[in-house]
């Protein structure tokens, strides 16, 4: 059964930083691109970043660029996304998902708070 | 980069109505990169459709897709009350990154 797990949300002042992790498991992880997919309270859902299988591309959302980073280690099944200079904006559940062109796989999301 | 547009922003129907949601695409898009999803509150979204008309594992056959081009539509033959619920339309496979609809709310009338 595939299963991804996030952790590393939080509450964090604008400007600040938080780092997000994934633990995936039931599915070989090296052989999938993966994604970082959020949604702010009440909004729709918006594709922040993609990897992938070997970490060699990744793409941004534009709002995004220059200040999160995707990550991953195929040694450890684990994904992450490293947030830099965070606004009020990026408050929002961010999930880990597996993206297919059979659907998306998703994690439980964790939640982070920008405010002060 | 393709926009998704959704159709109703809220529904309000009665259990045992049909239910039909639009997701209309700014350019023509393969309809195997088109897919459907369910969110309750609280919750991930659950997969419904993929390929535009295939019904994901263990959803029941009252869900159904259609469409092709830039025009797709999810169908829900007979409202049950566990239907209400927000749905989303996703695009993803041509580019980078996918896309989603802003999504449609369905409500109890």
């Amino acid at each position: 059964e595939v299963q991804l797990v996030e952790s590393g949300g939080g509450l964090v002042q604008p400007g600040g930083s938080l780092r997000l992790s994934c633990a995936a498991s039931g599915f070989a992880f090296s052989s999938y691109w993966m994604s970082w997919i959020r949604q702010a309270p009440g909004k729709g859902l918006e594709w922040v970043a993609n990897i992938k299988k070997d970490g060699s591309e990744k793409y941004y959302v534009d709002s995004v660029k220059g200040r999160f980073t995707i990550s991953r280690d195929n040694a450890k099944n684990s994904l992450d996304l490293q947030m830099n200079s965070l606004r009020a904006e990026d408050t929002a559940v961010y999930y880990c998902a597996r993206p297919s062109h059979f659907g998306v796989y998703w994690g439980q999301g964790t939640l982070v708070t920008v405010s002060s | 980069e393709i926009v998704l547009t959704q159709s109703p922003g809220t529904l309000s129907l009665s259990p045992g109505e049909r239910a039909t949601l639009s997701c209309r695409a700014s350019q023509s898009v393969n309809s195997i990169y088109l897919a459907w999803y369910q969110q309750k509150p609280g919750q991930s979204p659950r997969l419904l459709i993929y390929g535009a008309s295939n019904r994901a594992t263990g959803i029941p056959d009252r869900f159904s897709g259609s469409g092709s081009g830039t025009d797709f539509t999810l169908t829900i033959s007979r409202l049950e009350p566990e239907d209400f619920a927000v749905y989303h339309c996703q695009h993803y496979g041509s580019s980078p990154l996918g896309t989603f609809g802003q999504g449609t709310k369905l409500e109890i009338k």
